[in-house]
């Protein structure tokens, strides 16, 4: 029944090592968001693909990229991950970019060592 | 100042007691809002919409202030399994909507 599934949930890799993060939904939803979350903070949008168009946030660093092979499927890269990038890493989707209902998955743990 | 505010907490209540948390949002253009739930360590969840008219799921109540551009969240009758982080959501825009989420209101319910 799980709707939007993330993949690992939880991740550790080394300073600098580069690191995918894995989302996928069976809603056939067109929206699909990555948010960052610290502990103890709200959770700060990254980017969004509507479809295969991509929207990047203005302060999200050159470090995070993403791909959307398919509407099922987006992946999140850290290209070389800092100390600081440690979060909680939330996949959303929703039908469209008006005022929806977003759904999210698990989220992914990573720990930058 | 932030684009939306909320008392970090924590709230720490007897169960069974009432409580409720205010959003405060900057943005008087904004035009949905949402409150949703976070367990620790776990996702978002969507808690309830909010309309001008105030909505009621049994024993939560939201309400919007446009006026004084705050929503709130009443919690009757709490229960040891509303202990979580409630977090208000502002939607504003045009074409592509944003949401903005506040940091959360931490509530834990004491046996």
């Amino acid at each position: 029944d799980a709707m939007v599934i993330q993949n690992p949930r939880y991740q550790v890799t080394q300073f600098g090592k580069p690191v995918t993060l894995s989302c996928s939904q069976t809603l056939n939803h067109n929206v699909m968001y990555w948010y960052q979350q610290k502990s103890s903070q709200a959770p700060k949008l990254l980017f969004h693909y509507y479809d295969k168009d991509f929207n990047n946030e203005a302060d999200t660093p050159d470090n995070f990229q993403s791909r959307r092979p398919n509407t099922s499927f987006c992946f999140l890269d850290i290209r070389s991950p800092g100390l600081g990038d440690t979060a909680m890493y939330l996949c959303a989707t929703s039908r469209e970019t008006t005022q929806e209902t977003q759904y999210f998955g698990p989220g992914t743990r990573l720990l930058v060592l | 100042r932030k684009e939306v505010e909320q008392d970090p907490g924590p709230f720490n209540v007897p169960e069974g007691a009432t409580v409720a948390f205010n959003c405060t949002y900057s943005n008087s253009a904004s035009q949905s809002f949402f409150w949703y739930r976070q367990d620790c360590r776990k996702e978002p969840k969507l808690l309830m919409s909010v309309y001008s008219s105030g909505n009621e799921d049994g024993r939560f109540t939201a309400q919007l202030n446009r006026a004084s551009q705050y929503i709130s969240l009443l919690i009757r009758d709490s229960k040891l399994s509303d202990s979580a982080t409630y977090l208000c959501v502002v939607i504003w825009g045009s074409g592509t909507y944003k949401y903005i989420f506040g940091t959360g209101t931490r509530l834990k319910v004491l046996a």
